[in-house]
């Protein structure tokens, strides 16, 4: 167990509205990722983090932005979500050390459906 | 163009047999392969690592093995139980930290 929570784990909501996904991590680690699965695709990578204001983007980042105010605490929003943002929202970490290896240890997933 | 390809898409077995996934890679420079269990509902976990010298690694009924020269690896499971149904992800680790992971494998085991 890593220490990672998602919240939240569920959430259904309309085209148009904002919604924000937060990840919670409790052992400090650097880095931090989202990534969205998707049926037929790999895991994408969305954007990610490597410390406190410091954010890059990813593969698949456009309509999605992120903000960590606290080593604790990763935030994805959806600024006005759309179905084609309907996913299963992975947040994961690289502990600290790891970075040679790449074992990213992941949350439980955020499903989002976008109707 | 970096990418990590996975066969078969699905495979149905009966509890008991062997199987083996399949991972082709084109991905340069090349760090490390990494297969993952992904449990339905829950996040991808690591079940091993592979790095560019190592043609073999077990962890209990499952063996990686990797052939740099090809480009490929495989991921055998032996004696499969009914906890082994999952998706199975390949990643290939390139060197400067970035991953591209493959679409996976769905194995479902049957009693």
């Amino acid at each position: 167990d890593a220490g990672i929570t998602q919240s939240p784990r569920h959430k259904v909501t309309e085209t148009g509205t904002p919604v924000t996904l937060r990840c919670h991590q409790t052992e400090n680690h650097r880095y931090m990722y989202w990534y969205r699965q998707d049926p037929g695709h790999g895991l994408r990578l969305i954007h990610y983090s490597y410390g406190v204001k410091d954010t890059d983007k990813g593969e698949v980042s456009d309509g999605y932005s992120v903000s960590r105010s606290k080593t604790e605490d990763f935030l994805l929003t959806l600024e006005s979500a759309t179905s084609s943002q309907t996913s299963v929202y992975f947040c994961a970490i690289l502990p600290s050390g790891g970075e040679g290896t790449g074992e990213l240890f992941f949350g439980e997933g955020s499903r989002l459906t976008v109707l | 163009k970096n990418q990590v390809e996975q066969s078969p898409q699905s495979l149905i077995i009966l509890e008991g047999k062997n199987c083996t996934l399949q991972c082709n890679y084109t991905v340069s420079p090349f760090s490390n392969l990494r297969w993952y269990k992904q449990d339905t509902g829950r996040g991808p976990v690591s079940l091993t690592i592979m790095t560019f010298s190592e043609n073999t690694k077990s962890n209990g009924r499952y063996t990686a093995t990797l052939d740099a020269d090809t480009k490929q690896s495989s991921l055998h499971i032996t004696a499969s139980q009914l906890s082994d149904s999952a998706s199975y992800i390949c990643v290939v680790s390139v060197r400067g930290n970035k991953l591209v992971f493959g679409a996976g494998t769905i194995l479902r085991v049957k009693s």
